[in-house]
């Protein structure tokens, strides 16, 4: 079955640690995306990519890193500089066809305490 | 600026009656939406979409109105059903292709009651 790994699915940190959450597609997509939700606020996009080796900021990229060394796999670290991490973190990817839908994953509820 | 605004928080429908969920947009540029249904703790999945050449677009018990000249839609679900309570995110595709990204509304939950 294609589709969007996300994993964990819960995740606790302590404040000022790193931490990266990770996100697979079996679905062949070249883009993929990050989003962030939080209550009242939507979902937020944190960086994109729309190839391999290359990704943009989207609105809220500030405390966040990101890679896209292989076309399945989006990892999204988390650093201590993001100064409210504590929010529903979703990956999403789509295929190279324009207005195309997004697919998402599950989401990692992350908790920085 | 959010230039994509679903106004109502929450909706609140009998099981058999009419849901209208709206969503309200600035950009004039955009020329395409796209509804999304996102249940508790799992991710969004893709509903139902209008292309602005369009007024209506129906799928089954979905049905989207685009209306260009007041930047509004909204999606109708008729007969509404237990099963339909999520909460409802409207969205809309911007920029070039190489650098396009989804604007998400603020999303309104819908609970259907007995």
């Amino acid at each position: 079955d294609g589709g969007i790994t996300q994993s964990p699915k819960y995740l606790f940190r302590k404040e000022g640690q790193n931490v990266t959450l990770s996100c697979e597609q079996n679905l062949n997509h070249d883009a993929m995306y990050w989003y962030r939700q939080d209550p009242g606020q939507g979902l937020r996009l944190i960086y994109y990519s729309q190839i391999v080796n290359d990704f943009q900021k989207g609105d809220i990229a500030e405390g966040y890193s990101v890679s896209r060394e292989k076309k399945e796999s989006f990892p999204l670290t988390v650093t201590s500089a993001q100064k409210n991490p504590t929010a529903f973190y979703l990956c999403a990817s789509r295929a190279g066809l324009i207005n195309s839908p997004l697919h998402f994953g599950n989401g990692t509820r992350l908790t920085v305490t | 600026d959010q230039q994509v605004k679903q106004n109502s928080p929450s909706l609140s429908v009998q099981e058999g009656r009419i849901s209208i969920l709206n969503c309200d947009y600035t950009n004039s540029m955009f020329d395409y939406f796209l509804w999304y249904k996102k249940y508790p703790a799992e991710g969004p999945t893709f509903l139902i979409s209008i292309s602005s050449i369009k007024d209506k677009n129906e799928d089954g018990r979905f049905t989207v109105f685009l209306n260009k000249s007041a930047k509004h839609l909204s999606l109708h679900i008729v007969p509404s059903q237990p099963g339909d309570s999520a909460v409802y995110f409207c969205a809309a595709p911007w920029g070039s292709y190489n650098t396009d990204k989804l604007i998400f509304g603020t999303g309104t939950r819908l609970q259907v009651f007995p």
